[in-house]
C-alpha cells in the first residue's frame, strides 16, 4: 500500500516553544491530508484538513493560529504547533488520501508523539 | 455530523475463538465504512472498506464486515483469532461527498490469549 511518512516520531520541547511536524507521501501525490490528534487509550479526533495550495479546513474547537497548517507540496504537509503547552502533549497523527486508491481511501502516518515540558 | 460508536472498549479472547466487534453509525446520509487496525507501536492499517455493492466485506488477515444498513451498523468479524490479532480495532466512517474527512469510533482493544 501507499506510505506516509512523518517527522519527528518523537519531540520533546519547552513550554513556549514551536515545533514543526512534517506528513509526507512517499510514492504518490496528495491533495489532500488530514490532522489527528490521539490521545492516551482514545480515539482519533480530526483537527483539519489540509489542502495542497489553499487554506486549511479546522474542525471546530480547534484554534488555527495555535495549529499552523502548511500544504506547500502534493507530497508534504506540516503541521507547527506554536507557543506549545502542557496541554498540547499529545500524539498527532496525519493521513494522505490517495487519489489513484479512490477518494475515500486515506494512508496513514507513523505519528508523531509531542512531549511539552 | 456522523458520529460513529463501538460498544466494546476491551475484548479479552482465547486463540481460535470466534470474534465479532460491534461498530454502530449515525449519518442521514449514504456514507463509506472502514475498519483500521493499529498494532502495539504500529501506525494505523487499513483492515478492509465498504463503498457500495456486496454488503459483506472480505479485509486482510482473514477479517469481513457485514454493512447492515437498516441497523446502520458495520460490525467486523473473524472466524478463528491469533495471539497475533491483539490490537485496537477502530471503525470510521466518511459521508459519501464533500471533503470525506474520516470520523473514528473510540476504538476496540482487543487482547487474544495464547
Amino acid at each position: 500500500g501507499a506510505v506516509v511518512s512523518q517527522h519527528p516520531s518523537r519531540v520533546i520541547c519547552k513550554s513556549g516553544t514551536s515545533v514543526k511536524i512534517e506528513c509526507r507521501s512517499l510514492d504518490f501525490q496528495a491533495t489532500t491530508m488530514f490532522w489527528y490528534r490521539q490521545f492516551p487509550k482514545q480515539s482519533l479526533m480530526l483537527m483539519a484538513t489540509s489542502n495542497e495550495g489553499s487554506k486549511a479546513t479546522y474542525e471546530q474547537g480547534v484554534e488555527k493560529d495555535k495549529f499552523l497548517i502548511n500544504h506547500a507540496s502534493l507530497t508534504l504537509s506540516t503541521l507547527t504547533v506554536t507557543s506549545a503547552h502542557p496541554e498540547d502533549s499529545s500524539f498527532y497523527i496525519c493521513s494522505a488520501r490517495d487519489p489513484g486508491q479512490g477518494q475515500e481511501t486515506q494512508y496513514f502516518g507513523p505519528g508523531t508523539r509531542l512531549l511539552v515540558l | 455530523a456522523q458520529s460513529v460508536s463501538q460498544h466494546n472498549h476491551h475484548v479479552i479472547l482465547s486463540e481460535a475463538a470466534s470474534l465479532e466487534l460491534g461498530c454502530n453509525y449515525s449519518y442521514g446520509g449514504t456514507v463509506n465504512l472502514f475498519w483500521y487496525v493499529q498494532y502495539p507501536g504500529q501506525h494505523l492499517q487499513l483492515l478492509l472498506k465498504y463503498f457500495s455493492g456486496d454488503p459483506l466485506v472480505k479485509g486482510i488477515k482473514g477479517f469481513e464486515a457485514e454493512f447492515i444498513k437498516s441497523k446502520f451498523s458495520f460490525n467486523l468479524r473473524k472466524p478463528s483469532v491469533q495471539w497475533s490479532d491483539t490490537a485496537e480495532y477502530f471503525c470510521a466512517v466518511t459521508p459519501d461527498t464533500g471533503r470525506r474527512a474520516l470520523t473514528f469510533g473510540s476504538g476496540t482493544r482487543l487482547q487474544v490469549q495464547p
